[in-house]
């Protein structure tokens, strides 16, 4: 079935450091793809999202490009900061069949940023 | 704040157990949407319905049930609790269309079953 795998965490990283992750994908069609992000004690909130192949989403200093070949989706941003600090779930969205309509998320990346 | 009210936003039970779970969605959003979330599965989709009717399904117990309602707020009824049930539980609400635009979350219902 349709599914994300997105690397474990947590990650920590010092303030204006690169972030980089990784997020693929499994899925019998061309979904969409989108990254949230759960600060603490909060729900989840859309980041960016791509519909697309080659597609670039981008909010907020991140960014994600739907790589087709690779079915991958990673999460960059070339300078943390501590407020970036947070849960980032990876998640397809599918558009027919069983799944139509809902997404589909990975387990989530916990990120650190210390000062 | 996301527009999507969930209720209670704690709630503690003894196994055995039923509760119920209440979401409003935004405004003029007609899908919504269960999802459970737990340090070992990760967020784990439930049930979805679109403007009253069941749409999809996913992972969701016998002893769990949803409903929809004609001003469609919904609720999520999980019954004969067990220790395992503790998580938080997360309703969320779009617009419906397809192929799934964007979510949005409430703050969540988190229950501790004892």
């Amino acid at each position: 079935g349709d599914s994300v795998t997105q690397m474990e965490g947590p990650v920590t990283l010092s303030e204006e450091a690169f972030l980089t992750i990784n997020c693929t994908y499994t899925a019998t069609g061309y979904p969409s793809l989108f990254w949230y992000v759960q600060y603490p004690g909060e729900g989840l909130q859309l980041l960016l999202k791509a519909t697309k192949a080659d597609d670039k989403g981008s909010n907020k200093g991140f960014e994600a490009t739907y790589r087709k070949e690779t079915t991958s989706f990673h999460l960059e941003k070339g300078s943390v900061q501590v407020s970036d600090s947070a849960v980032y779930f990876c998640a397809l969205g599918m558009n027919y069949g069983g799944s139509q309509g809902n997404l589909i998320f990975g387990k989530g990346t916990k990120l650190s940023v210390k000062p | 704040d996301s527009g999507v009210t969930q209720t209670p936003k704690h709630l503690i039970t003894a196994t055995g157990q039923r509760v119920t779970l209440r979401c409003s969605p935004r405004s003029g959003d007609l899908s919504v949407y269960w999802y459970q979330q737990s340090l070992d599965q990760g967020l784990q989709f439930l049930i979805q319905y679109y403007n009253g009717e069941e749409r999809a399904k996913g992972n969701i117990l016998e002893r769990f049930s949803a409903q929809q309602f004609p001003d469609l707020h919904s609720e999520l009824n999980l019954s004969s609790l067990e220790l395992g049930d503790s998580a938080l539980y997360f309703c969320a609400s779009s617009t419906g269309t397809l192929p799934p635009e964007k979510l949005f979350f409430g703050s969540g219902t988190q229950l501790s079953v004892l």
